[in-house]
């Protein structure tokens, strides 16, 4: 069945680090593929998505491109900051109504 | 826009009780969805429903039961609870009945129950 996978966490980056969050999917047909957040206390909202194959989402600095031929969306953004720290949720769409999200990788940036 | 709305924000029951967690959206949204969230497991679908009068069966539905009488209400029952649904639960909604193929989901601030 549809699945999704990301690395677990807890990843711990200083200020202005590099951050990579892999994520790779199992689907059948074409699913779109979403990163959400969550901070504390608070429920997901979404960060970016992307709907067909080499599409780029991109929001507040994250960004992840929709690889087809890897079946992947890795997050990435270039130079994190305190504020997010949070936890980030991989998520494929599907046809049939539903969401599929993955674990969660928890993101600490120490000041 | 108040958005999607949870109540109550914690619970804590005993085994064997009942009770209903509230969601409400203001967005006129078709799509509306339950999701439990416990560590490890990300989100796990529980039952959803594409319009009102309709709703189905996710992934993990036993002890649960929903029902949509309009639009903007969706209530999740317990009927008898269990220790195993101590769990943040998450309402969710969205623009069309497509729901999850390319539509962002909004999520209430959840609801954290525990079950003795």
């Amino acid at each position: 069945g549809d699945s999704v996978t990301q690395m677990e966490g807890p990843v711990t980056l200083s200020e202005e680090a590099f951050l990579t969050i892999n994520c790779t999917y199992t689907a059948t047909g074409y699913p779109s593929l979403f990163w959400y957040v969550q901070y504390p206390g608070e429920g997901l909202q979404l960060l970016l998505k992307a709907t067909k194959a080499d599409d780029k989402g991109s929001n507040k600095g994250f960004e992840a491109t929709y690889r087809k031929e890897t079946t992947s969306f890795h997050l990435e953004k270039g130079s994190v900051q305190v504020s997010d720290s949070a936890v980030y949720f991989c998520a494929l769409g599907t046809g049939g109504f539903k969401t599929i999200f993955g674990a969660g990788t928890r993101l600490f940036v120490k000041a | 826009n108040a958005g999607v709305t949870q109540t109550p924000k914690f619970q804590v029951l005993k085994t064997g009780q009942s009770m209903t967690l509230q969601c409400a959206q203001d967005m006129n949204h078709e799509y509306m969805s339950w999701y439990r969230q416990d560590p490890g497991m990300g989100l796990r679908l529980i039952h959803y429903s594409v319009g009102a009068g309709i709703t189905d069966q996710g992934e993990v539905p036993n002890g649960y039961n929903v029902s949509r009488s309009t639009t903007e209400d969706f209530p999740l029952r317990l009927l008898s609870a269990a220790p195993s649904q101590t769990s943040v639960y998450f309402c969710a909604s969205s623009y069309s009945k497509a729901g999850a193929l390319n539509n962002e989901q909004f999520f209430g601030p959840g609801t954290r129950l525990t079950v003795l």
